[in-house]
């Protein structure tokens, strides 16, 4: 079955510092999703991301989605205490496919 | 609040007892899907709705589990006969599903400990 794998599992940055996480999937996927869960909360959508080699920006996030449409980064610069959390990529196989396959997931903590 | 709800929070049950939840998704909201989170992971899709028709489940529900989706409002997802590995947060989320994939609002999740 499809497998979504992150990396780094764990990152902890100096606050100010850029963040980088990688998602790299087994199979070829039609469209991607970035998600962020605060500790003890539910996950949040950040983005979807569709064409091929597209990058998005929202404030000090940029996301990527590979040219092979099989990985994708969100990098996050200058980071904020406010960023704390874990980010996970989700991917979607195929078009009109319904089943959305997690990533591992890279916590985040800041040190101030 | 206009968000996804689950109820309940928490349930802590003793193993072979039956449970139920309850996700209320957004109103005008027709796709609907449950995942179970474990610790350290990412949520892992267990089922989804089409208004009241589920049309896909996991090989992860097992005949334990149940969901249902009466008049394609709220939904209930009950496990009978519980199981320790059943001890999970269960994630309810909704998203409006017209023409392809867009944002999925989650809802807080009920958190199950079964001893």
């Amino acid at each position: 079955g499809q497998q979504v794998m992150q990396i780094p599992q764990y990152q902890h940055v100096q606050e100010g510092e850029d963040f980088t996480t990688y998602c790299n999937s087994s199979t070829t996927l039609s469209n991607i999703q970035w998600y962020k869960q605060r500790p003890g909360g539910h996950p949040v959508f950040l983005i979807q991301l569709v064409k091929s080699g597209e990058v998005k920006k929202q404030k000090r996030l940029t996301f990527q989605f590979g040219e092979a449409k099989k990985n994708s980064s969100l990098h996050i610069t200058a980071t904020q205490t406010t960023d704390v959390g874990t980010y996970f990529c989700a991917g979607i196989s195929n078009f009109g496919n319904e089943k959305l396959t997690f990533g591992t997931g890279t916590r985040l903590t800041i040190i101030p | 609040d206009t968000g996804v709800s689950q109820n309940p929070r928490h349930k802590i049950t003793k193993r072979g007892q039956n449970v139920t939840f309850r996700c209320d998704p957004i109103s005008e909201h027709n796709r609907l899907y449950w995942y179970r989170q474990t610790l350290g992971q990412g949520p892992e899709f267990l089922t989804y709705f089409q208004n009241e028709a589920q049309l896909e489940k996991s090989r992860l529900l097992s005949d334990r589990f149940s969901a249902e989706r009466p008049k394609g409002s709220f939904s209930t997802l009950e496990i009978q006969r519980t199981e320790q590995g059943d001890s999970a947060m269960y994630l309810c989320a909704s998203r409006v599903g017209t023409g392809g994939w867009d944002e999925q609002f989650f809802g807080p999740g009920t958190r199950l400990t079964v001893l």
